[in-house]
């Protein structure tokens, strides 16, 4: 089976654009988690989606938004950068969610000028 | 609230001597799944290991070994005759299986070196 794979792996913008990330989960995950990643902050929960529903939400603003499609692909987009926001984004696929082991992509690092 | 806490920032050994990192957790939940996964330079995470609450046995993968106790809230992982294809950050997560919703904490990894 393929693994998670997210598109584009490297990515430069600048403050103010916006950036969509895609994700393609493992053949038969419903969910999909996302993640971003910093020397400074570690990993933290973005949301989950499952079944073309965002279930879970972490402590992000509303720049940070996801989706669903009813292929279980995902993508995440954030509006309006920061510097801040330069960071890995990482995704993670599960079967279905809460018991399930989550199978990560090799991420997106997304640089921010 | 969830937390996993991983005291260890970075760790250095030589190669072939044996290595244990630390996971302590906290939770409310009876229910809970802990993890481990490993970060090589490449970025990408890699599962090595699944738990749940009910199963404290210890766990035996080749040169990896964990040790659950629920006593004292911990899931620590070692790793005998380390090699330096170890040289990674390894993070321990919890998952709350709370209401089917999945919420999961990591720590903030272990850095480890193994040197030849």
């Amino acid at each position: 089976k393929a693994g998670v794979t997210q598109t584009p792996r490297y990515l430069i913008k600048t403050r103010g654009q916006q950036v969509t990330l895609s994700c393609s989960p493992i053949s038969g995950h419903r969910s999909v988690s996302w993640y971003q990643q910093t020397p400074g902050q570690g990993l933290q929960f973005l949301f989950e989606y499952f079944s073309e529903t965002q279930r879970n939400k972490g402590n992000f603003p509303g720049r940070f938004s996801g989706r669903q499609f009813s292929n279980s692909r995902s993508e995440m987009n954030v509006s309006t950068l920061e510097l801040g926001d330069s960071a890995l984004y990482l995704c993670a696929s599960s079967l279905t969610s809460g018991r399930d082991t989550q199978y990560f992509g090799p991420g997106t690092r997304l640089t921010v000028l | 609230a969830q937390k996993v806490t991983q005291a260890q920032t970075e760790i250095s050994v030589v190669e072939k001597e044996d290595v244990t990192l630390d996971c302590v957790y906290e939770t409310r939940d009876t229910t809970y799944y802990l993890f481990w996964y490993k970060q090589p330079p490449s970025g990408e995470l890699v599962f090595l290991i699944r738990r749940n609450s009910f199963d404290e046995q210890n766990e035996i993968s080749g040169r990896y070994s964990w040790n659950f106790q629920k006593s004292t809230s911990s899931f620590n992982f070692t790793i005998t005759a380390s090699q330096v294809v170890d040289s990674a950050v390894y993070f321990c997560a919890l998952s709350e299986a709370s209401g089917g919703y999945q919420k999961v904490t990591f720590g903030t990894g272990t850095k480890l070196q193994v040197i030849p």
